[in-house]
């Protein structure tokens, strides 16, 4: 069963806009989530964390918000810019090992 | 300073084979991890060790593959008699420590494995 969900594949989002990326999740055991950017051949790089304490977390033009009773977060950028294009994983966490969704793949156009 | 690397970058081997994927840790990292990413898929887990030892080994989907971290830093990934199924970019994370779930993953680059 998958534990983390990105129902949406893809995205696309003129520059200068906000994008919107979202995540649901199931185990009420998670206690701290992250969103991951990932760029073709390359690993997976760290963007921004949230614990589960609490429901807002922003770091310049990323934030995440989290939504423990709906077990739902969603990641915002704004504003958007070309070099933002990449996949998108969110992953959350109840241990060490990473439970990560199925990516989004986030097209920014000029 | 370095980042996690990963050898080989791409690996093509024939069903049956025998094959090892290396992961070098960033230094002082004492938690170590192995994901596999499947196409379309995110990164599923597969082990972690803490230091020498393999502290969940839960994710490794059958007694075909097997992971080591004989000196506490660099794994070897071992997968025998490959399937065309193990096909996936393996993943490996390493952090400063493995004790709760605040610590930052950092990957390496992965390697492409291919099973004809």
């Amino acid at each position: 069963d998958q534990q983390v969900k990105q129902n949406s594949p893809s995205l696309s989002v003129q520059e200068g806009r906000i994008s919107i990326l979202n995540c649901d999740y199931t185990n009420s055991m998670f206690d701290y989530f992250l969103w991951y950017k990932k760029y073709p051949a390359e690993g997976p790089t760290f963007l921004i964390s949230i614990s589960s304490i609490k429901d807002k977390n922003e770091d310049g033009r990323f934030t995440v918000f989290l939504n423990k009773s709906a077990k739902h977060l969603s990641l915002h950028i704004v504003p958007s810019q070309p070099g933002d294009s990449a996949v998108y994983f969110c992953a959350a966490s109840a241990t060490q090992k990473l439970v990560f969704g199925q990516g989004t793949r986030l097209t920014i156009n000029p | 300073g370095a980042g996690v690397s990963q050898t080989p970058s791409n690996k093509v081997t024939e069903k049956g084979k025998y094959v090892e994927l290396r992961c070098d840790p960033i230094s002082g990292h004492t938690a170590l991890y192995w994901y596999r990413q499947s196409l379309g898929q995110g990164p599923e887990f597969l082990i972690y060790f803490q230091g020498t030892g393999a502290a969940d080994d839960s994710g490794l989907p059958n007694d075909r593959f097997f992971a080591v971290r004989p000196e506490g830093s660099v794994s070897t990934l071992k997968i025998q008699r490959t399937e065309r199924g193990d096909s996936a970019v393996y993943l490996c994370a390493s952090s400063l420590s493995g004790g709760s779930s605040y610590n930052e993953q950092f990957f390496g680059p992965g390697t492409r494995l291919t099973v004809l």
